[in-house]
This record gives C-alpha cells, sequence and structure tokens, in this order.
C-alpha cells in the first residue's frame, strides 16, 4: 500500500545550525507533498508545500527540494532557532484525495 | 477566519463506555477528515467526506467507530465500545477542494485516554 519514510526520527542541532529531514514516498501518483509542524499539545500547521512541477521550493529559512524520480523530497531549516523545536511531518498525496504522513521527527534546536 | 473546532479537547473513559467527538470545519470548507494519531506517530486518515458523503473510510474499525456529516458542516465520530488501544488524539481537518493537494487545516483535537 501507500507509505512515506520518514528520518531521521529525532534531530538535535546547535542554534543557527541547519537541519534537514528527508522522506521517500512509495505512490508514484503522488503529486502534493506538505510539510506540517506540530508543536508539543498543539495542532499540526502547514509550513510549506511543494507540488510535483517543481523540484524546489523555499520561504525564508524553510527550503523543501523534491526528486520525483528518486520519490524522495525533503525539508532544509537554515539559521535554526529555539523556537524551531517541535515534531515536523512529511506527507504526500495526490488525486485519490488522501494524505498520507511520514512518522515525524523531534526536532531540537539548543541555545 | 475561525479554524477548525473540536471539542471536547480532552475525555477519560473506561473501557467499554461509549464517546463522542464533535468537529465544526472552516466555513466554507467541503472536505472533512477524521484523524487518529498515536503518541510518537504521524495522523492516520481514519474518514474523509465530500460535503455529507464519506467517500473514504476504508481505514475505520466500522465495527466499533461509526461517523457522520448530516447536513455537511459539522460532523461526529463515535466510538462504542472504547477499548484501552483506542487512546489516542483524534484529529480533524478540513479543506476547501476534493484533490490530496488542497491545504488540510487541522484542529486542535481531543486527546482520549480508555482506562
Amino acid at each position: 500500500g501507500e507509505n512515506v519514510e520518514q528520518h531521521p526520527s529525532t534531530l538535535s542541532v546547535q542554534e543557527g545550525d541547519s537541519a534537514v529531514i528527508k522522506c521517500t514516498y512509495s505512490d508514484s501518483a503522488s503529486n502534493y507533498f506538505p510539510w506540517y509542524k506540530q508543536e508539543l499539545g498543539k495542532r499540526p500547521q502547514l509550513i510549506i508545500d511543494i507540488r510535483s512541477n517543481v523540484g524546489e521550493k523555499k520561504d525564508q529559512r524553510i527550503a523543501v527540494t523534491l526528486n520525483k524520480t528518486a520519490k524522495h523530497f525533503s525539508l532544509h531549516i537554515t539559521e535554526t532557532q529555539p523556537e524551531d523545536s517541535a515534531v515536523y511531518f512529511c506527507a504526500a498525496g495526490g488525486n485519490t484525495g488522501k494524505l498520507i504522513f511520514g512518522q515525524g521527527t523531534t526536532l531540537q534546536v539548543k541555545p | 477566519e475561525a479554524g477548525v473546532v473540536q471539542s471536547p479537547r480532552y475525555k477519560i473513559i473506561e473501557k467499554k463506555q461509549p464517546v463522542a467527538f464533535w468537529c465544526n470545519p472552516i466555513s466554507g470548507h467541503n472536505t472533512l477528515y477524521w484523524y487518529l494519531q498515536n503518541l510518537g506517530q504521524g495522523p492516520e486518515l481514519l474518514i474523509r467526506y465530500e460535503n455529507e458523503e464519506a467517500v473514504d473510510d476504508s481505514q475505520l474499525p466500522k465495527d466499533r467507530f461509526s461517523a457522520e456529516r448530516l447536513k455537511g458542516v459539522d460532523s461526529t465520530l463515535k466510538i462504542q465500545p472504547a477499548e484501552l488501544g483506542d487512546s489516542a488524539v483524534y484529529l480533524c481537518a478540513s479543506s476547501t477542494g476534493t484533490s490530496g493537494s488542497d491545504e488540510q487545516f487541522f484542529g486542535p483535537g481531543t486527546r482520549l485516554t480508555v482506562l
């Protein structure tokens, strides 16, 4: 069945360093790849998304890259800040109307 | 714009008891989703509605779970009877469109504890 694998499960960086989270998906029909940030006890919130017609998208300190051939996409956060600490989820969706989520990455940014 | 509203935020029940969760999506959002989120895991879809029609309930354990969205607006998810393994966060989300490439807006969730 459809599957999204996310790595690493935990990531600890020093403030100011970069963080990279990687996901692979199994359904080649997927064409929408959002990233959600979930702080402890709060709702998941969309931080950036990318569609299959582009390879990279950037929004200030956050960027996402997509390699459709390899069925692989990544989240890059530069100049990390303590408030970036949260759980990040990738997801893959397509014309089925369904989003498949990865298992999540707990990011800790140490001041 | 008001976000997705869910209630209650927390619920503690004993096993074999029934429980119900309520969700009010963002106004004008035709598609409503119920997700299950276990601790340390990503959300997993239980059921998806387009207006009042359940278009994907393949992951809903129908022996004990039921859902409704009678007027195509708010929705209720019910568990009867609850089991220990049902302890989790139940998230509701909504989107404007019906494809899997529309942004989904999540509610705060209901944290269920079954004792």
